[in-house]
């Protein structure tokens, strides 16, 4: 009964470079949504997406960030050009179907020097 | 500007007290509320949750009430253990967004043996 997977755990990039952050949503989950969390902060909200689809961007920046959801494998974020500021954790979580409980995935730390 | 506030960061109890905390919201339109328990480096555990048409959910030790009048709710945990030491989020759906999560910044307990 494998929960939400992420990894890396923790990545490390210097500025300039992409990360790719991972997620395998819970078994039997079509709904995945990505967040993040600044440091003292509470997790904001970046993306949901659907198996080949993103259903809301609206928290996600314009530039550099970018989301998908193949219909075979996980569920990638990826960060091209990384800055400082992009340092944080990042969170996935799954549900079932809409409106319902979402379940969390441990999280990748992203560090940029 | 914070649809989801808990404006307590920190509480103190002691154990096999009750511990309660508190979240207050500004969007008559969310219809569903949750809370999460965060433990330091890994990802938000869901406790309990509570749709807008109830008052009430009770899960063990945890119980949720909601006001939608004052549009606040609260978790009260009895009794309280040390193991439940952690920082606790709530968070809401609804209000026209499409299933993601509008967090508070959290409140962190600590349960004192």
């Amino acid at each position: 009964n494998a929960g939400v997977m992420q990894n890396p755990r923790h990545l490390v990039r210097r500025r300039g470079q992409e990360a790719r952050l991972r997620c395998s949503p819970m078994k039997g989950h079509s709904h995945v949504y990505w967040y993040r969390q600044l440091p003292e902060e509470g997790l904001k909200f970046m993306v949901y997406l659907q198996k080949e689809n993103i259903i809301d961007e609206s928290g996600m920046p314009k530039e550099r960030f970018s989301a998908e959801f193949p219909k075979e494998g996980p569920s990638i974020l990826r960060i091209q050009q990384v800055v400082r500021g992009d340092s944080a954790a990042y969170f996935c979580a799954s549900s079932p179907i809409p409106q319902e409980t979402q379940y969390f995935g441990p999280g990748t730390r992203l560090l940029v020097l | 500007d914070q649809q989801v506030k808990q404006n307590s960061p920190s509480l103190s109890v002691q154990e096999g007290r009750i511990s309660i905390l508190n979240c207050d919201y500004t969007n008559s339109m969310f219809d569903y509320f949750l809370w999460y328990k965060k433990y330091p480096a890994e990802g938000p555990t869901f406790l309990i949750s509570i749709s807008s048409i109830k008052d009430k959910n009770e899960d063990g030790r945890f119980t949720v009430f909601l006001n939608k009048s004052a549009k606040h709710l609260s978790l009260h945990i009895v009794p309280s253990q040390p193991g439940d030491s952690a920082v606790y989020f709530c968070a809401a759906s609804g209000g026209g967004s499409q299933g993601n999560l509008i967090f508070g910044k959290g409140t962190k307990l600590s349960v004192k043996p």
